[in-house]
């Protein structure tokens, strides 16, 4: 089954720039989503496909992937931003992937 | 406004059953293939089960399978996950989540499931 893996944690200054990466097989062939949780709070969808985000959802979250590598920016980071970030792929069969989820924490 | 409210959830003895209910209001239901996820205390995000917008299709976790059954009445706007055979390892919180192309566009806010004697 396709395997998706994430970095455990991301530490980042306010005001800086945040990078997340989701590492699988040539995932740039695939449609990466991104997703938000904060603590005791359900997930929410933040970048999905080709740098698309849901209404409500800042500029400043962004998505690129190439190769094996695909990677959420969030820009000008904030003290709200702070919370865990799952990627998910769907295999192209039958099987949808979740990353083992990021901890991005602002210094 | 997309709602999708879970319901269902409790404590149950393992190898015991429970269905769980997504009551989905804001958006018509059978447009939408839907998706089960869960999440185990202090862990990541797990897919468990998808259902196609008419109902024809079901895939399953291979962790679930043979135990689970998606299903879904569009005409209530709810969809069902059937659970049986329950083990301490489906303890978790269980999220129904609308689909959007190949991924998962909504959440709704969860129902915990406990398996413990």
């Amino acid at each position: 089954s396709y395997v998706v893996t994430q970095s455990p944690s991301v530490s980042v200054a306010p005001g800086q720039t945040a990078r997340i990466t989701c590492g699988g097989d040539n995932i740039g062939s695939k449609s990466v989503f991104w997703d938000q949780q904060k603590p005791g709070q359900a997930p929410v969808l933040v970048v999905y496909g080709d740098n698309d985000r849901p209404s409500g959802i800042p500029e400043r979250f962004s998505a690129s992937s190439s190769g094996n590598t695909a990677t959420l920016t969030i820009s000008r980071v904030e003290a709200g931003d702070e919370a865990d970030y799952y990627c998910q792929v769907w295999d192209g069969s039958s099987d949808w992937v979740f990353g083992g989820g990021t901890k991005l924490t602002v210094l | 406004q997309v709602q999708l409210v879970e319901s269902g959830g409790g404590v149950v003895q393992p190898g015991g059953s429970l269905t769980l209910s997504c009551s989905v209001s804001g958006i018509t239901l059978s447009r939408y293939g839907m998706h089960w996820v869960r999440q185990a205390p202090g862990k990541g995000l797990e897919w468990v089960a998808y259902i196609k917008s008419d109902g024809s299709n079901k895939y399953y976790a291979d962790s679930v399978g043979g135990r689970f059954t998606i299903s879904r009445d569009n005409s209530k706007s709810t969809l069902y996950l059937q659970m049986n055979s329950l083990r301490s390892e489906d303890t978790a919180v269980y999220y129904c989540a609308r689909a959007h192309g190949t991924g998962i566009g909504h959440w709704g806010q969860g129902t915990l499931v406990t398996v413990s004697s």
